[in-house]
């Protein structure tokens, strides 16, 4: 069974601060790792990783897979009341000609004034 | 922009009741899904449809069924509606997961309350 584990399950930082969420994962068939950001309405999307696109970067985030150790992390620097929401890591794996995500239980972010 | 929508932002129905839940996207994706959020558990994939007339059960269908009789369309149906299933539902679609730069595109979602 496709599993997905992230951590911290919470986290409070202040505004400024660099945060650090993680997401490790076991799946079958690995194609891809997305990263979502939730506030209070549906995901939103952030970053896809594959084989081919281990790193990405937009602006004060950024995000790496090691599909080796299977984990990947989304780093957000100089952070802002804004980021505060829920972030979802999800992993993309198929059977045959299908493909379906998997996700893990988020980790909710408050980021303090 | 993809557009994903769903019929209800909020539906409260009784016991025992028959609940439909529709999703539509505009964006002739192939694969659509419907998952459900609780508190503590996460995102959840109830099913998934890849094509017309086609679903393959996620992690949780018991309780549940689809259809998909169009491709824009897909339906999740409570046949009989019990209060484990309170829950906010999440409609999404994709092109395809397979290929580079693909995504998930996910409608409001329907806050469902079963009395």
């Amino acid at each position: 069974e496709d599993k997905v584990v992230q951590s911290p399950l919470s986290l409070v930082v202040h505004e400024g601060d660099t945060v650090t969420l993680n997401c490790s994962y076991e799946v079958t068939n690995f194609r891809s790792l997305l990263w979502y950001k939730q506030e209070k309405k549906a995901p939103t999307f952030l970053f896809m990783l594959t084989s081919s696109g281990i790193e990405k970067k937009s602006g004060r985030l950024s995000s790496i897979l090691d599909k080796k150790e299977l984990f990947s992390i989304l780093n957000i620097t100089a952070t802002q009341t804004g980021d505060s929401a829920v972030y979802l890591c999800a992993v993309g794996g198929y059977t045959g000609a299908n493909s379906k995500l998997t996700f893990g239980k988020g980790i909710t972010l408050s980021v303090r004034p | 922009d993809v557009k994903v929508t769903q019929s209800s932002r909020y539906l409260v129905k009784r016991t025992g009741e028959k609940v439909f839940l529709e999703c539509v996207q505009d964006m002739d994706h192939e694969n659509m899904f419907w998952y459900r959020q609780d508190p503590g558990l996460g995102l959840r994939l109830i099913y998934f449809s890849y094509d017309v007339k086609m679903k393959e059960k996620g992690d949780i269908p018991e309780g549940y069924s689809v259809s998909r009789e169009k491709k824009e369309r897909f339906s999740l149906i409570l046949e009989s509606a019990s209060t484990n299933q309170t829950s906010m539902y999440l409609c999404a679609s994709s092109l395809d997961l397979l290929l580079e730069g693909d995504t998930q595109y996910f409608g409001p979602g329907t806050r469902l309350t079963v009395l």
